[in-house]
């Protein structure tokens, strides 16, 4: 069975930075793009960000670009999300994914709380 | 693309059906002749998980009381007979142009 589980979230101030993991197993991680979506109670679900196979090509929703870096390791099955620049509105639970089709979704979520 | 459900929340007795509507603000089908709408479930305190894909395709050990249709940009999740078990929130995801969800929709028991 396929599964993503996400670590690496916490309380960070704002203009802070984190670093995501995401660690996979159960499928072969090198041939699938990755993606990180996040959720809250007011916007709801949200793609973040993806990566094709080789980590060569990346693509970010609108409002993380220049904030956020999306990258991986093939090696060691591992996804990984670059924040910098946090601010309050990036407050969420991070989930890791894969959207292509079928999703490989299910994976517990990492909270990142932007506050002072 | 615009993802929009309806309705909003649905109360439902047990052993009775359910349905989710879910509308797209461009047709989903893309140039590869696929169409690629999903529905996902979120039980409360849970990951969101999948439950069909390409509209119409259970996903492995989704109980084939859930059911999907549609084409273009009107898309609908089935529950033939709600049980307990299905309470929580139900979303419409497309996967044709980037990546966008419906707002979602809230499942409860009568």
């Amino acid at each position: 069975e396929a599964q993503v589980v996400a670590s690496g979230g916490g309380l960070v101030q704002p203009g802070g930075s984190l670093r995501l993991s995401c660690a996979t197993s159960g499928f072969t991680f090198s041939r699938y793009w990755m993606h990180w979506v996040r959720q809250t109670p007011e916007k709801g679900l949200v793609w973040v960000a993806r990566i094709n196979i080789e980590g060569s090509d990346t693509s970010y929703e609108e409002s993380v670009k220049g904030r956020f870096t999306i990258s991986r390791d093939n090696a060691k099955s591992t996804l990984y999300l670059e924040m910098n620049s946090l601010r309050a509105e990036d407050t969420a639970v991070y989930y890791c994914a894969s959207l292509t089709t079928p999703a490989i979704l299910g994976g517990q979520g990492t909270v990142v709380t932007v506050s002072s | 693309i615009v993802m929009t459900q309806t309705p909003v929340s649905s109360l439902v007795t047990l052993g009775q059906p359910a349905s989710i509507s879910c509308r797209s603000s461009h047709s989903l089908l893309h140039r590869d002749g696929n169409t690629y709408l999903s529905w996902l479930q979120q039980r409360p305190g849970q990951p969101p998980r999948l439950l069909i894909y390409k509209t119409s395709y259970r996903f492995s050990g989704v109980p084939d009381r859930f059911s999907g249709s549609g084409a273009g940009t009107n898309f609908t999740l089935k529950i033939s007979r709600v049980e307990a078990e299905d309470v929580g929130v139900y979303y419409c995801m497309q996967t044709t142009r980037l990546y966008t969800f419906g707002q979602g929709t809230r499942l409860e028991i009568k």
